[in-house]
């Protein structure tokens, strides 16, 4: 089955500064790759996802690469601020295939 | 417009107890997922639902645990004789349809069995 790491495991930037989380996914037939931010208590919120048929998108201050011949797919937050401070998720899923795949989260922390 | 609701946010019981977790998707929304988050961790897939038909039940970690959908709407997951291993936040989301890409998540139960 689908196997998703995520690195870090925790970040810690300075406001205005740049974040950069990275995941590799094993099966090639991922084709869906969504992203989360999940706050303290609360459930994960979809922030920006990626198809496979397209290399990056943006939203704003937050960007997503994909990569299929190396199987990795990484998030951007630009001009971090302490409000993006959060758990955040990537996670994979196959065509066909409707659960989506985790990984183990990176605990992004941005001061002031 | 109205998320994905959860009932109950926390939820403490004695091991041994059946516990009921529900789930009321978005509106028109007719795929429904369950996810569980042990402390520290990612999320892992328990089970989904097309309508009212589960296609993919196999994240199910045990025969303890349940799940089913009325009416393509609400779900309920039941967990019997509950164990401490069971302590768990329990997500529920939601899409338009089964390979419809986006899932919303609802806010959670926090389980803790004593």
């Amino acid at each position: 089955g689908e196997n998703v790491e995520q690195h870090p495991s925790t970040l810690s930037v300075q406001e205005g500064d740049s974040a950069v989380i990275k995941c590799t996914y094993s099966d090639s037939a991922s084709n869906y790759f969504p992203w989360y931010k999940q706050e303290l208590g609360k459930g994960p919120q979809l922030i920006i996802d990626i198809r496979s048929n397209v290399g990056e998108k943006k939203d704003q201050r937050i960007a997503v690469t994909l990569n299929k011949t190396a199987k990795h797919f990484s998030l951007h937050i630009t001009e971090t601020q302490p409000e993006d401070s959060a758990v955040y998720f990537c996670a994979a899923s196959m065509a066909g295939f409707q659960k989506l795949v985790f990984g183990t989260g990176t605990r992004l922390l941005v001061s002031p | 417009g109205a998320g994905v609701s959860q009932s109950p946010s926390n939820k403490v019981t004695e091991k041994g107890k059946d516990v009921e977790l529900r789930c009321d998707p978005i509106s028109g929304h007719t795929a429904l997922y369950w996810y569980r988050q042990s402390l520290g961790q990612g999320l892992e897939f328990l089970i989904y639902f097309q309508g009212n038909s589960a296609p993919d039940k196999s994240g199910l970690p045990s025969d303890r645990f349940s799940a089913e959908r009325t009416g393509g709407s609400v779900s309920t997951l039941t967990i019997q004789r509950t164990q401490q291993e069971d302590s768990a936040v329990y997500l529920c989301a939601s899409s338009l349809s089964a390979g419809g890409g986006e899932q919303y998540f609802g806010p959670g139960t926090r389980l803790t069995v004593t």
